[in-house]
């Protein structure tokens, strides 16, 4: 069963530091596009972070130079390193897979997590 | 970076009847790159549609996708119970950033 489990999230205080984890099973991280979408409450989604195949990584303008996304191939997990943590990074962070869909390479976000909250708080 | 604009922000609707979300782009979407998505309350999102109008895997087809360019628009021809929640567009192209639009919210009259 194809299945990502977020963890790591929790209260932290702006300034401070936090790692998240997605544990994935029933596929290899190495063989799809791997990102990080968050959602302040009552808010829409927001695109933050993707870990191409290869290794490239790119982040949204609101988090570069923050945030480091990563992946451990031995343990099929993905991170997101938080560092420098702001009020508005408050929010649900899911990850989710990219996949590629027919010849035509139709990109889309087939599989997420469930989301772990992090609160950005003194 | 490409904006995308839902409309309307929310609608109410009654099971049965037809709902038609519209997604704008702030410049050309290729087709193959913009997918849309359901985010029941509570709940992660779920892929509905890739590459502008094919399901994915296990979505009813009451719920199509159509549009091209700058324009692109989700029709779930009969309302569930269990189709009202947020729905959000996406382009997402060969490159990020991977930007959704603000969400439309189909309420239940």
């Amino acid at each position: 069963e194809v299945q990502m489990v977020e963890s790591g999230g929790g209260l932290i205080q702006p300034g401070k530091s936090l790692r998240l984890s997605c544990a994935v099973s029933g596929f290899d991280i190495n063989a799809n596009f791997m990102n990080w979408v968050r959602q302040a409450p009552g808010k829409g989604l927001e695109w933050v972070s993707v870990l191409y195949r290869g290794g490239k990584t790119y982040y949204a303008d609101s988090v570069k130079g923050r945030f480091t996304i990563s992946r451990d191939t031995s343990i099929n997990t993905l991170y997101l390193d938080m560092t420098a943590l702001r009020v508005e990074d408050t929010g649900v962070y899911y990850c989710a897979r990219t996949n590629t869909f027919g010849p035509d390479y139709h990109y889309a976000m087939d599989v997420w997590g469930q989301g772990t909250a992090v609160t950005v708080s003194s | 970076e490409i904006v995308l604009t839902q409309s309307p922000g929310s609608l109410s609707l009654s099971p049965g009847e037809r709902a038609t979300l519209s997604c704008k782009a702030s410049q050309s979407v290729s087709t193959s790159y913009l997918a849309w998505y359901q985010q029941r309350v509570g709940q992660a999102p779920r892929l509905l549609i890739y590459g502008t109008s094919s399901r994915a895997t296990g979505i009813p087809d009451r719920f199509s996708g159509s549009g091209s360019g700058t324009d692109f628009t989700l029709t779930i021809s009969r309302l569930e119970p269990e189709d009202f929640a947020v729905y959000y567009c996406q382009q997402h192209g060969s490159s990020p950033p991977y930007t959704f639009g603000q969400g439309t919210k189909l309420e239940m009259k």
